[in-house]
């Protein structure tokens, strides 16, 4: 079955620690992304990548790094600089993205980081 | 810049009472405007894409439409699994996908 892992599904740090969070996908996709959701919030960018050894920063990267070194994965770190990094964090894959038209992203099942 | 506001927040329907959900959105140029649901704790499920004004799509007891400002997400005759959060989302100037901040959806046997 193609799909989308995340893991781990539940993750508690400590206040000062950086954390990667691991998103794997065997779709075959080129481009890959980071979201954040908050509660009452809309999903926000966090990273996005669409080749391999490249990456765009989103609207909220401040506090994020993350690496795209194979096709099939893209680890996001959320670091010690991120002031809120308590939230759902979700990984999506799409084919690929042209100037004049967008592909449906697939989802993962998420992680959730607490920190205290 | 894309923006999405989608509505109503929250809307309680008995089992076969039909209804409709709106997602309003501005972009500059839209690429595709989707519609996901989500259950509780767990990732979008992808639904629909839309690109053009006219457009419509079907599944199931869920059928999206597209107009140049607005999408409509109708539900006929909804049962207690079409329970969850719709949320939708354009691609538009933006570099990843907009989303609005979702639809909860409860059907009451």
């Amino acid at each position: 079955d193609g799909g989308i892992t995340q893991s781990p599904k539940y993750l508690f740090r400590k206040e000062g620690q950086n954390v990667t969070l691991s998103c794997e996908q065997n779709l075959n996709h080129d481009a890959m992304y980071w979201y954040r959701q908050d509660p009452g919030q809309g999903l926000r960018l966090i990273y996005y990548s669409q080749i391999v050894n490249d990456f765009q920063k989103g609207d909220i990267a401040e506090g994020y790094s993350v690496s795209r070194e194979k096709k099939e994965s893209f680890p996001l770190t959320v670091t010690s600089a991120q002031k809120n990094p308590t939230a759902f964090y979700l990984c999506a894959s799409s084919i690929f993205v042209l100037r004049t038209i967008s592909y449906e992203q697939y989802f993962g099942p998420g992680t959730r980081l607490t920190v205290t | 810049e894309d923006q999405v506001t989608q509505s109503p927040e929250a809307l309680r329907l008995q089992e076969g009472e039909s209804s409709s959900l709106n997602c309003s959105y501005t972009v500059s140029g839209l690429r595709g405007l989707f519609w996901y649901r989500q259950d509780p704790g767990k990732g979008p499920e992808f639904l629909f894409t839309l690109y053009s004004a006219g457009e419509e799509k079907e599944k199931e007891r869920l059928k999206a439409t597209l107009t140049k400002k607005e999408s409509f997400l109708h539900i006929t005759a909804p049962k207690p699994e079409d329970s969850a959060t719709y949320l939708c989302a354009v691609h538009g100037g933006a570099d990843g996908l907009t989303f609005g901040k979702g639809t909860h959806l409860i059907i009451q046997p």
